[in-house]
């Protein structure tokens, strides 16, 4: 079974530009969670979809953070524009359904250094 | 708020040697506790997990307790080798019931051979 899938794995940008990631979950995973994990920290919810409907985005910067989901499948989080502060690891996870037992798969993550 | 603290930072043990990880939680309604393993350049991997009903729950090597009075839980890792080295972290679920996760800040296990 693949994993999820994320894209760039790295990415170095300067303030005030922009910046997006891409997430593919595993296949048939209704739920799927946007983290943000700094240094030396866990990671921290950003946005979390079931299907293509958002479920949770309290934690999300709205001023400058959008994500969506189309179709219910793939995922893109959009940073514009970027401060220092976003330097992060930015992680995809997935989930099966609606059972919170259900593990959640991590990606690889995608790290955003902003210069 | 929804809170989860993890201690020790860091824990350097022996191969061989036992390690222990704590944590605690700060809503009482929470149902389901997660730890995850993450190695350098990776994402989170899910090691082992406990809900509110039991107390306690092993798999090989590596166990995990749970004292929902004192809102405790714990990592037990036993005979460690050098590949447990990486970064743990223990999670919560909320009361919500929406699946989000509250993750401690992390211990860094170094095994040393």
């Amino acid at each position: 079974e693949a994993g999820v899938a994320q894209s760039p794995r790295y990415k170095i940008i300067e303030k005030r530009q922009s910046v997006a990631f891409w997430c593919n979950p595993i296949s048939g995973h209704a739920t799927l969670y946007w983290y943000q994990q700094i240094l030396g920290q866990g990671p921290k919810l950003l946005i979390q979809f079931q299907n293509n409907g958002v479920v949770d985005d309290s934690q999300l910067p709205k001023d400058r953070f959008s994500a969506e989901r189309l179709k219910g499948v793939d995922s893109t989080l959009k940073i514009q524009p970027a401060k220092l502060e976003d330097s992060a690891v930015y992680l995809c996870a997935s989930r099966l359904g609606g059972y919170i037992t259900d593990t959640q798969y991590f990606g690889p993550g995608t790290r955003l250094t902003v210069l | 708020g929804e809170n989860v603290e993890q201690h020790p930072s860091t824990l350097s043990v022996q191969e061989g040697d036992s390690a222990v990880i704590k944590c605690t939680y700060s809503d009482s309604a929470s149902n389901y506790f997660p730890w995850y393993k993450q190695e350098l350049g990776k994402g989170p991997q899910l090691i082992i997990d406990i809900r509110s009903n039991v107390g306690e729950k092993k798999d090989q090597r590596i166990a995990v307790t749970l004292n929902k009075t004192a809102k405790h839980f714990s990592l037990h890792i036993t005979e460690t080798q050098p590949e447990d080295s990486a970064v743990y972290f223990c999670a919560a679920y909320g009361s919500s019931n929406t699946g989000k996760l509250i993750f401690g800040q992390g211990t860094t296990l170094q095994v040393k051979p």
